[in-house]
This record gives structure tokens, sequence and C-alpha cells, in this order.
């Protein structure tokens, strides 16, 4: 069974830069987070997304992230303008609803702001 | 709002030797669910173990085992016999019933030396 897929696994960029991650959840897998480690931190949960609609946002800094999900499948995070504070590792996870907490993670996007 | 402290940011243990790494959570809730996950330093994050709050009994998952003690909240996990690949970052998560949403607390960075 293919693993969630993410890319690029690196991005460096200028401050004020935009940049895209995307993400191919397990197959099946109607729920996919986005959350975002910064170095020295466990992952904090930036959007959830049960098929294409979004379940919890709450921590989306919506006036430079915004994210989607279309048709339910592949989900893009898109970041513009960012900022230094945005280095961090992006990691996207999907699950099985109703397999309580049990999350499949990718290997991340890691992003260098300089 | 939920939180999930790890107070134990690193640890060592000599290969073959028995670790516990410690977890503490605050939640009002009753219903909810505990893990372990392991993210080694390819980054791509794997669950370890999982408790039912409402399950006395301890989990164990081969030389992986938890102790639980809900009216402390406090939910450690024992790894017995360590091995070299156990060399990870440990995070204990938290996740509400009723939400697939999990907090994840500061995680422990182990190393299991030869």
């Amino acid at each position: 069974e293919a693993g969630v897929a993410q890319s690029p696994r690196y991005k460096i960029i200028e401050k004020r830069q935009s940049v895209a991650f995307w993400c191919n959840p397990i197959s099946g897998h109607a729920t996919l987070y986005w959350y975002q480690q910064i170095l020295g931190q466990g992952p904090k949960l930036l959007i959830q997304f049960q098929n294409n609609g979004v379940v919890d946002d709450s921590q989306l800094p919506k006036d430079r992230f915004s994210a989607e999900r279309l048709k339910g499948v592949d989900s893009t995070l898109k970041i513009q303008p960012a900022k230094l504070e945005d280095s961090a590792v992006y990691l996207c996870a999907s699950s099985l609803k109703g397999l309580r907490g049990e999350l499949f993670f990718g290997e991340g996007s890691r992003l260098t702001v300089l | 709002a939920q939180t999930v402290t790890q107070s134990q940011p690193e640890m060592s243990v000599q290969e073959a030797e028995t670790v516990t790494l410690s977890c503490t959570y605050d939640t009002s809730e009753n219903n909810y669910y505990l893990f372990w996950y392991k993210q080694p330093p390819s980054r791509q994050m794997i669950l370890v173990i999982r408790q039912e709050a409402y399950k006395q009994q301890n989990a164990t998952e081969n030389r992986f085992s938890v102790n639980f003690q809900k009216a402390a909240k406090s939910f450690s996990l024992k790894i017995s016999d360590s091995q070299l690949g156990d060399t990870a970052m440990y995070f204990c998560a938290f996740n509400e019933g009723g939400s697939e949403k999990l907090v994840f607390g500061k995680g422990t960075k182990l190393t299991v030396n030869p």
C-alpha cells in the first residue's frame, strides 16, 4: 500500500515570496491534515479536511496561508507571502474516518525562509 | 484547551536496557485517546501505541508498553530491550472523544547507544 506522498521535500525561499506544498493521501482515506512542525516543537494542526470540506482551520493563519482539497483527494497548502517564522516542516497526514487518532504521515516538506 | 507535556527533552539508554518516557496531559473530558508516535531522523512519523481512556488495562505492543494513570493524567511509555533502531523523537499525543484532531507534546529525543 502506498503511503502519504508529499512534495517538494525541501524548499528555500526569501521572505515575502510564495510557496506551495502538495500532498497525496493514502487511497481511501477521507480525512487529511496539514501540520506545521517548527524545530524543537511538536506538530501543530493547521487544517483538517473531511473529504473536500474543512473540519478545523482554527490555527491556520488565514492572512497568508490557504489550503484546498479538490475532489476530496490531493491537497495543496500555500503560503503567500512567507515570513521568517514560517520556516518549519509541513507534514501531511491522512486517516480513515473513525480510525481514532491513527494518522499516517508523509515525510514532510521542509521550508526555509531567508 | 487540551495540553500535552513531555518534561524530558532528551534521553539516552544503552542497547538492550529499558527506558521510560514521561507524558502528562490536561483535559476535562472523560472519553479520549492517548498515543505515542515515533519520528525517526527520516521524519516520517509512525504510531507506536495507543490507549483508550475507558480501558483500565495498559496497552502493550511487543517491546513497547504504557503506564496509564488516568487520575494523575499521566501516560508514560516504556521501551524494553532497547534497540539502535529505537533512536528517534517520541511524541505523546492526545485525542478527545468525537474528534480526530491530535494535540502533540513537544517530544523527547531518545538516543540508544551501542
